[in-house]
C-alpha cells in the first residue's frame, strides 16, 4: 500500500526564515510529484510539478528536489514571508491514475 | 480564464438524508475529479472522468455515492443517504488532460456536516 507522509504537521517560523518541508513515500516507482498549497476555504493551487526522471523545479522562492531512492522530496521556501502562511500538500502520482496526498504541513510564518 | 466552480459551499444535513454537489471545471478541460478531504488529512480520490467517462472510481464507496458528468462538461457527486463519517470537505478539480502529467485545478470546495 502506498503512504504518503508529510513532517512536520505544522511549523511556525519568524518572517524572513529559510524553511524545509519534507515528504516521504513507501513507494518509489512513482511517475511524478507535486506540491500544493491550500489556503484556509480554498481549494489547492499547484505550486511545482517534479518528474520521475528530474531532480528539483524551482519557481521565485520555491525549489523542489526529488530523490526517489530513498522515497523523499523537499521543499524549500527561501526567506519566508507571512503571506507564505498555509497547509502545503504533496501528492505522489503513479501510473495508472493513482495518486496518494499526504496529510499537510501547516505552515504559520510570524511577523 | 473562470477557475473550478463549485456548489453548494456549504452544506449541513441529517444523518440518513441526501445531498448533491455540483461542479463546473475549466472551459477545455477533459479530466474532472472529485476528492473527500477529511478534517486533517490529505484528499482522497474518489472518482475521475475523461470527458463523460469513468477513468477510476475504485475508491468511491458505490453503495451510498454516485457521480455523473453526462455531458462532458459539468458534474454532479450525490450522497445517499448520508453517515456521519461522510462529513468532510469535497473538492472537485480539473485538468487539460490527465493530471499525471498535468497540472490540476481545483474549486473551492463544498463543506458538508452530517449530524
Amino acid at each position: 500500500k502506498q503512504e504518503v507522509t508529510q513532517i512536520p504537521a505544522a511549523l511556525s517560523v519568524p518572517e524572513g526564515e529559510n524553511l524545509v518541508l519534507n515528504c516521504s513515500f513507501t513507494d518509489s516507482a512513482i511517475y511524478n510529484l507535486q506540491w500544493f498549497r491550500q489556503d484556509p476555504g480554498k481549494g489547492l493551487t499547484s505550486l511545482l510539478l517534479i518528474q520521475s526522471s528530474q531532480r528539483e523545479q524551482t519557481s521565485g522562492r520555491l525549489n523542489a528536489s526529488l530523490d526517489k531512492s530513498s522515497g523523499r522530496s523537499t521543499l524549500y521556501i527561501a526567506a519566508s514571508q507571512p503571506g507564505d502562511s498555509a497547509t502545503y500538500l504533496c501528492a505522489v502520482f503513479y501510473n495508472f491514475n493513482k495518486f496518494y496526498f499526504g496529510s499537510g504541513t501547516k505552515l504559520n510564518v510570524k511577523p | 480564464e473562470a477557475g473550478v466552480a463549485q456548489s453548494p459551499r456549504y452544506k449541513i444535513i441529517e444523518k440518513r438524508q441526501s445531498v448533491a454537489f455540483w461542479c463546473n471545471p475549466i472551459s477545455g478541460h477533459a479530466t474532472l475529479y472529485w476528492y473527500q478531504q477529511i478534517l486533517g488529512q490529505g484528499p482522497k480520490l474518489l472518482i475521475q472522468f475523461q470527458n463523460n467517462g469513468v477513468v477510476d472510481d475504485s475508491q468511491l464507496p458505490k453503495d451510498r455515492f454516485s457521480a455523473e458528468r453526462l455531458k462532458g462538461v459539468d458534474s454532479t457527486l450525490k450522497i445517499q443517504p448520508a453517515k456521519l463519517e461522510d462529513s468532510a470537505v469535497y473538492l472537485c478539480a480539473s485538468s487539460f488532460i490527465t493530471g499525471r502529467t498535468d497540472t490540476q485545478y481545483f474549486g473551492p470546495g463544498t463543506r458538508l456536516t452530517v449530524l
